[in-house]
């Protein structure tokens, strides 16, 4: 159980252009869910906190209007990169919480974004 | 604040020795503490957690770790390790009490030597 899927695994676009990452929650309702990002070789950062129908909590130095973030359902929370440049290419994860009281966080496998 | 410091960016041991991997945090209230492997190009996997209840606590794959209020660390280890433990291992810490942000460390990697 706990399942968390992301889409597409890896995408290239080409800059200037807006790329979309799903994650869904597969076998549970996530009522927070959240987006990081990793640079090669290095931890993962938090960027926002989503939960289920309000807007996202974005950590400092993070670009809202960049990186949107929207959680129309329990299931599902989408980030949008729009307008890409080389310097977003990152591998992004994102995680969700059941709130069943463990307050665990369930990982995806994660999406690679290659700009071009 | 919360903080995790991981002591040693790489550890390399040889196939069948004790993993050692260390772990700091700091919290200015009661935290919980978690380890996560990563395999290249995939998400995290959460190998054990802390929450308040036993100090040892033991994970998958062979892994356990103690929560030592006294020494504000959380080392995870293995007592034989296997070839399929190398990997990339974060330790993370949160505030217990609802969700809070997760704060990782910077990773260890560890490499088997067979």
């Amino acid at each position: 159980g706990a399942v968390v899927s992301q889409h597409p695994s890896w995408v290239i676009c080409k800059s200037g252009t807006s790329v979309k990452i799903e994650c869904r929650s597969l076998d549970f309702q996530a009522t927070t869910m959240f987006w990081y990002r990793q640079f090669p070789k290095q931890s993962l950062m938090l960027m926002a906190t989503s939960n289920e129908g309000s807007k996202a909590t974005y950590e400092q130095g993070v670009e809202k209007d960049k990186f949107l973030i929207n959680h129309a359902s329990l299931t599902l929370s989408t980030l949008t990169v729009t307008s890409a440049h080389p310097e977003d290419s990152s591998f992004y994860i994102c995680s969700a919480g059941s709130g069943s009281g463990s307050y665990e966080q369930y990982f995806g496998p994660g999406t690679r974004l290659t700009v071009t | 604040a919360q903080s995790v410091t991981q002591l040693g960016s790489h550890v390399s041991v040889s196939e069948g020795a004790l993993v050692l991997l260390r772990c700091n945090y700091s919290s200015s209230v009661p935290p919980y503490l978690f380890w996560y492997v990563q395999y290249p190009n995939q998400g995290l996997q959460l190998l054990l957690k802390y929450t308040s209840a036993a100090t040892l606590v033991k994970g998958i794959n062979g892994f356990e770790a103690e929560f030592k209020k006294s020494e504000t660390s959380f080392h995870l280890t293995k007592p034989s390790a296997h070839m399929s433990d190398a990997a990339e291992y974060f330790c993370a810490v949160s505030n217990s009490g609802g969700y809070q942000k997760v704060t990782f460390g910077t990773g260890t990697k560890l490499q088997v030597i067979p």
